[in-house]
């Protein structure tokens, strides 16, 4: 099966700018999630979406970020405007969702630096 | 959050079983035991998942305590190819935090 497909795979931006980074989880995924991880830090949750609703969204800093999953497929997650902070991969994974356990299933991230 | 702690970095040779302990004291009831690997430059792989006892894949062992309040992931026989971050989850269907993760480095 076609695992999660992220794009773009690096991006270079000047601080103040603006940057979106696109995801396309697993077919049938419910459950869409986007990390964070800082270099030498493990990856920080950033939003939650349940089909297209917001599941968690408590470390999002919504000054700066935002994040849409509309129709319940791919998501689109938004920087504007940039800090040099902001400099990460954004990794983006997907599960069936539902309770009980869930296995994520990450892309290959995208790799945000900020000048 | 949901925290665990496991140990930084551990070493080990080539041919050896290595075992890394994740410590979660406040786990809830609803929480499965997950462990990734992540090499450089891409995303976590799922290596196993348990919620108590011993579980077994065919390439890690998880054990879990009766107590759960922590677990140990078994790495039979490494190779140099298992050299990478190993992250311990506790979770359900949210609150799927990872901790700083454990480097493991497979020396020749």
């Amino acid at each position: 099966e076609a695992g999660v497909a992220q794009s773009p795979r690096y991006k270079i931006i000047e601080k103040r700018q603006s940057v979106a980074f696109w995801c396309n989880p697993i077919s049938g995924h419910a459950t869409l999630y986007w990390y964070q991880q800082i270099l030498g830090q493990g990856p920080k949750l950033l939003i939650q979406f349940q089909n297209n609703g917001v599941v968690d969204d408590s470390q999002l800093p919504k000054d700066r970020f935002s994040a849409e999953r509309l129709k319940g497929v791919d998501s689109t997650l938004k920087i504007q405007p940039a800090k040099l902070e902001d400099s990460a991969v954004y990794l983006c994974a997907s599960s069936l969702g539902g309770t009980g356990a869930n296995v994520l299933t990450f892309g290959a991230g995208s790799r945000l630096t900020v000048l | 959050l949901a925290k665990t702690t496991q140990p930084i970095s551990m070493d080990s040779y080539e041919g050896q079983e290595v075992n890394i302990t994740c410590s979660h004291n406040n786990i809830a009831t609803n929480d499965y035991i997950t462990w990734y690997q992540q090499f450089p430059s891409q995303g976590p792989r799922f290596i196993i998942q348990g919620y108590k006892t011993k579980v077994t894949n065919e390439v890690a062992s998880l054990f879990i305590p009766a107590d759960r309040k922590s677990s140990t992931l078994s790495l039979p026989r490494v190779s140099l190819s298992d050299t990478a971050v190993y992250y311990c989850l506790r979770g359900s269907a949210r609150q799927l935090t990872f901790g700083s993760g454990t480097q493991l480095t497979v020396l020749p």
